[in-house]
């Protein structure tokens, strides 16, 4: 069975820190793999995806990495603010079809 | 604006009614998602559309029906809602098949079933 996991549920940092975001998935065949950012209450907001021919991708202070062959991505934020305080949800796209299995997500919270 | 609008942002009904939930998109994306977000089980996916008049089941399709008559808009309805159908839905669309895939969410539908 195809899954996806986040750990840890939830992650309290100073600001300046920089953290560390896991994602963990079954089957390495993967299509794609995209990180997302949740705020309560609203949508979710696609950060990075990483096709599954690339080993990372950067945007600004983030940078995704995938690694098939362990079964794991990590969302690397750099020099975190209290802004940056959300749900990060990982998403796995697997090949031959369309759908897109979610992580439960990891609740950020970042301390001024 | 461009983008993908839900409507209603909330919803209050109660068990056996039939229930709407709209969704629209700017974009002239091929594929379109409907996910319904619960604690204790994530974003699971409910119906999902290649095009126009395609549409498939998902993870949960049960009690729900979809229809795809023109490429911006895609309409998810419960067709006699129940407790257990109490949930936050999104919808999504994405440009699958181009080199940009990535998924573009609504802000959501909170949806009580009383």
């Amino acid at each position: 069975k195809q899954e996806v996991t986040q750990i840890p549920a939830a992650l309290s940092v100073p600001e300046g820190e920089n953290l560390v975001l896991n994602c963990s998935f079954t089957d390495s065949a993967i299509y794609n793999l995209q990180w997302f950012r949740q705020d309560p209450g609203k949508g979710l907001t696609s950060l990075l995806l990483i096709q599954s021919s690339q080993r990372e991708q950067t945007s600004g202070r983030l940078n995704a990495s995938l690694d098939k062959s362990s079964g794991r991505s990590t969302l690397y934020i750099a020099a975190s603010q209290p802004g940056d305080s959300a749900t990060y949800l990982c998403a796995v796209r697997w090949g031959g079809g369309f759908k897109t299995i979610f992580g439960a997500g990891t609740r950020l919270f970042v301390k001024a | 604006d461009a983008g993908i609008t839900q409507s209603p942002r909330y919803k209050i009904t109660e068990t056996g009614r039939q229930v709407t939930l709209m969704c629209h998109q700017t974009w002239s994306h091929s594929y379109m998602f409907w996910y319904r977000q619960d604690l204790g089980h994530g974003l699971r996916l409910i119906y999902y559309s290649a095009a126009a008049d395609i549409t498939d089941k998902g993870e949960v399709p049960d009690g729900y029906v979809v229809s795809r008559s023109k490429t911006e808009n895609f309409p998810l309805t419960l067709e006699s809602a129940t407790r257990s159908q109490t949930s936050v839905y999104f919808c999504a669309s994405s440009p699958m098949g181009s080199t940009n895939e990535k998924l573009f969410f609504g802000s959501g539908t909170q949806l009580s079933v009383l």
